[in-house]
């Protein structure tokens, strides 16, 4: 079983829409969650960082943390299509810091 | 602006060139990380270095090794390249300590897609 889960998808959604992408883990130790976006081509860059539980919200963007399901969430509002791109969780316990963990990412189409 | 540079954006290499992958971040920044991105499988990490001159395995290190002689640069070293490792490389990098601004958050490079025939 790989410590994290994600969907690869393709999504493929109207814009205007609200998007949900989720990730499973397993290992409880995570504390840190953080979604990265990446566009064709180019490298991943952070979209999200959450610490612990709950939830943050930026913009049309939230993530949202259920440490006792081993569930992260990211939602998008009113998706653009310039939101097209692979979406990648990432999660790290609060030892052995350098360990970031991704998932596979989901690809995520915006059609106009 | 927070920069991470690969020299080499695409490479096409022969079955048993050795082949240098080189990395170059203008931040500062302590950390520095090679991993390898593959359909299906997400991002692997090959190799780390929290500091000059040190380095650390990653979850498949097998089939290559690092350098890091200055903080601002990491190569990546396929001593003997296989058809296996047709890939793309990403290099990033991150600061030390903890929090949203520390060894969590990975700025990465825009990669170095990597054919071996």
């Amino acid at each position: 079983q790989k410590e994290v889960e994600q969907d690869p998808g393709p999504l493929s959604v109207p814009e205007g829409a609200i998007v949900s992408l989720n990730c499973t883990y397993s290992n409880s130790a995570f504390q840190y969650f953080m979604w990265y976006r990446q566009y064709s081509r180019k490298g991943p860059e952070l979209l999200m960082y959450t610490y612990s539980s709950g939830n943050k919200e930026d913009g049309r963007f939230t993530a949202q943390v259920d440490k006792s399901s081993k569930y992260i969430s990211l939602f998008i509002r009113d998706s653009q299509p310039s939101d097209s791109a692979t979406y990648l969780c990432a999660m790290s316990a609060n030892t052995g810091g350098f360990k970031t963990i991704f998932g596979a990412g989901t690809r995520l189409f915006v059609k106009a | 602006d927070v920069k991470v540079t690969q020299s080499s954006r695409y490479l096409v290499k022969r079955t048993g060139e050795k082949v240098f992958l080189e990395c170059v971040q203008d931040m500062d920044h302590e950390n520095m990380f090679w991993y390898r991105q593959d359909p299906g499988l997400g991002l692997r990490l090959i190799y780390f270095s929290y500091d000059v001159k040190m380095k650390e395995k990653g979850d498949i290190p097998e089939g290559y090794s690092v350098s890091r002689e200055k903080k601002e640069r990491f190569s990546l070293i396929l001593e003997s390249a296989s058809t296996n490792q047709t890939s793309m490389y990403l290099c990033a990098s991150s600061l030390s300590g903890q929090g949203p601004s520390g060894a969590n958050v990975l700025t990465f490079g825009a990669g170095s897609r990597l054919t071996v025939l």
